[in-house]
């Protein structure tokens, strides 16, 4: 899991409460990814940010938000308007330099909402 | 639109014997593909990668992969496996667009190994 953080490990929300799933990384990556893992369905990319306030919708953006006012930081917001929130989340990072194309992980939040 | 297939939701092996882990891919242009492996309530760890060069990539923990153009496959394997490997395992691709690599993951391949 390295230099990437993820808080809180478990977290449980109320039905229509957003909430807000912390990333830090002290790798000095320069790209930063949220991903959704459910049980069959693999990792399903949320959001990705190549650069300081800057960040792009991945495949299932809907009823989430970003934001990247750092580059250790790239916090997820998990919304009212998410039909399915519960589900366990990575956080990842990527560096830009050389050929150092993978992506390093974090330990992951499950976020269990009733 | 990029693709990957992991075709076995669960493979069952001995320890001590082989193991090979499926994966096919779709994408355009050259292809950029990743190994990566989940021990429960955990993030992924990685594996191996294969970029550009040899189709017979050497990875992590003694696991390897082999590149296949003709096949688009990039099958994971290991010559002698360990209890310890059982987790779940997955394969991704990308096609590299600027900083980002943007990945798409398979479904997983839980691998269980038994004394």
């Amino acid at each position: 899991d390295g230099g990437i953080t993820q808080s809180p490990k478990y977290l449980f929300r109320k039905e229509g409460q957003n909430v807000t799933l912390s990333c830090e990384q002290n790798l000095n990556h320069d790209a930063m990814y949220w991903y959704r893992q459910d049980p069959g369905q693999g990792l399903r990319l949320i959001y990705y940010s190549q650069i300081v306030n800057d960040f792009q919708k991945g495949d299932i953006a809907e009823g989430y938000s970003v934001s990247r006012e750092k580059k250790e930081s790239f916090p997820l917001t998990v919304t009212s308007a998410q039909k399915n929130p519960t589900a366990f989340y990575l956080c990842a990072t990527s560096s830009s330099a050389g050929s150092s194309y993978e992506q390093y992980f974090g330990p992951g939040t499950r976020l269990t909402v009733t | 639109a990029q693709s990957v297939a992991q075709p076995e939701d669960q493979v069952n092996v001995a320890e001590g014997n082989p193991l090979t882990v499926k994966c096919t891919y779709s994408v355009s242009g050259n292809p950029y593909l990743f190994w990566y492996v989940q021990y429960p309530n955990r993030g992924l760890q990685f594996l191996l990668k294969y970029i550009t060069g040899d189709n017979l990539v050497k990875g992590s923990y003694g696991f390897e992969a082999e590149f296949n153009k003709s096949q688009t496959s990039f099958h994971l394997k290991k010559p002698s496996a360990l209890v310890s490997d059982s987790a779940l395992y997955f394969c991704a691709v990308s096609p590299l667009t600027g900083t980002a690599s943007k990945l798409t993951f398979g479904t997983g391949t839980r691998l269980q190994v038994t004394l």
